[in-house]
């Protein structure tokens, strides 16, 4: 079975500073994707970036990027110069494949806070 | 805006009743996904379905139930409704199944059972 762990159920970062939200997982399968999800207040989920287990390099999205370390199964989520809308709760996900078909499993979320 | 769509925003009702979520996936997308995000619970897979057919299922109780209809939109129906039946319900949409598409989740339908 598949699971992924954030174990840091909210952080505070000052604005335009960078910040790195954790993520572990674990999983029996060879071949794997890991999302990150962006969710404001709103409500609505907003994907980020997505990291193949595959994939040689870090995937990167504007100021996103991802600090894949296979061996450690971590995936970290980095925001470079953090902003005030940048608040929101973040969601790590992994694709899963059962029966031939993909379901994401979630993690508990970290709550980030940017104060001015 | 991911292209998906989800009706009704909001639904309040009452314990023991019977609501239908709709879903419209985006344009070309054939998978439909629905999740359940509650505050004890985090955000759970329920269940799968691809061009109409059921493809996977989560942990999606015997008083739910979905289907997809030949023109891709999907419906999750939810009976004997419960006070912890209360959550937001999302659907998102992906081109295919079992490949590496991002899923893409619609604004979610934020249900109140009282």
């Amino acid at each position: 079975a598949q699971k992924i762990t954030q174990t840091q159920p909210g952080m505070f970062v000052q604005e335009k500073e960078a910040v790195t939200l954790d993520c572990t997982y674990d999983t029996s399968d060879p071949s794997y994707g890991l999302f990150w999800y962006k969710q404001p207040s709103s409500g609505e989920m907003i994907f980020l970036i997505y990291q193949g287990s595959y994939d040689q390099q870090n995937a990167t999205e504007g100021r996103y990027s991802l600090n894949f370390q296979k061996a450690r199964k971590s995936a970290n989520l980095v925001i470079s110069a953090s902003q005030l809308g940048d608040s929101a709760m973040y969601f790590c996900a992994m694709r899963g494949v059962i029966q031939g078909a993909q379901k994401l499993v979630f993690g508990q979320g970290t709550r980030l806070t940017i104060n001015p | 805006d991911s292209g998906v769509t989800q009706t009704p925003k909001h639904l309040i009702t009452a314990t023991g009743q019977r609501v239908t979520l709709r879903c419209s996936p985006r344009s070309g997308d054939l998978s439909v996904y629905w999740y359940q995000q509650s505050l004890d619970q985090g955000l759970q897979f329920l269940i799968q379905y691809y061009n109409g057919e059921e493809r996977a299922k989560g942990n999606i109780l015997e008083r739910f139930s979905a289907q997809q209809f030949p023109d891709l939109h999907s419906e999750l129906n939810l009976s004997s409704l419960e006070l912890g039946d209360s959550a937001l319900y999302f659907c998102a949409s992906s081109v295919a199944s079992g490949t590496p598409n991002e899923q893409f989740f619609g604004p979610g339908t934020r249900l109140t059972v009282l």
